[in-house]
């Protein structure tokens, strides 16, 4: 079955710090990723996502993510970080099918100290 | 804007009173989902309609029933809520059928059971 792992259930960085949330995914094929971001309170937001190609992508408000296969894993980086940015973070694993079903990491949740 | 509308954004009910929760799209996406997010904890998907076909998932509760009248809406009725269903409840949607789309979320409807 397909599961996702992010070992951090807390992170604090300072203002303009880097970032590197963590994402281990267990999948049997090629896996579709995603990273979302939910403020408190509100859905979620994606933020990026990985069908194929090349192994690092870009999303939006300056994230990126690496997918590394031999890892299995898909962690979402920041070079500086800015105090909006705190909030709750959630890597997905796309199972397929027509449905598009996502299973969802526990999350992570960024504090960010000035 | 295209979007994923639910109401109420707040929702109290009594404890085995009947509750409907409301989501509406406007980017005529074919899949809609209904997730249950408990606090702290990552969205659980509950069941989801491809069109007009209607999928459960197998550990969602009979308390938990879906309708969809049509492609913008899906309603999601809680029979007898108990204190255990206190979440926050999220709709999203996707299009199926071409390449692999990623899910776009309602902001999310708070439910409190008294």
């Amino acid at each position: 079955a397909q599961s996702v792992t992010q070992p951090d259930i807390h992170i604090t960085v300072s203002e303009g710090a880097s970032l590197e949330l963590r994402c281990n995914y267990s999948y049997g094929a090629t896996p579709y990723l995603f990273w979302y971001v939910q403020s408190p309170g509100q859905g979620l937001q994606l933020l990026l996502k990985y069908f194929s190609g090349d192994t690092l992508v870009q999303g939006i408000k300056g994230f990126e993510a690496e997918f590394k296969r031999s890892q299995s894993s898909f962690n979402l980086r920041k070079p500086s970080v800015h105090w909006s940015d705190a909030a709750e973070y959630f890597c997905a694993v796309g199972r397929g099918g027509y449905g598009n079903k996502l299973v969802f990491g526990a999350g992570t949740i960024l504090r960010v100290k000035s | 804007d295209a979007m994923v509308i639910q109401n109420p954004r707040y929702q109290v009910t009594q404890f085995g009173k009947p509750v409907t929760l409301s989501c509406s799209q406007t980017l005529n996406h074919n899949v809609m989902y209904w997730y249950q997010q408990k606090s702290s904890q990552a969205p659980k998907l509950l069941f989801h309609y491809y069109d007009k076909d209607f999928n459960n998932e197998a550990d969602t509760p009979d308390n938990f029933q879906s309708r969809r009248p049509n492609t913008s809406f899906c309603f999601l009725d809680i029979r007898s809520p108990g204190l255990g269903d206190a979440a926050m409840y999220l709709c999203a949607t996707s299009r199926a059928g071409v390449s692999y789309n990623e899910q776009f979320f309602g902001p999310g409807t708070r439910l409190t059971v008294l």
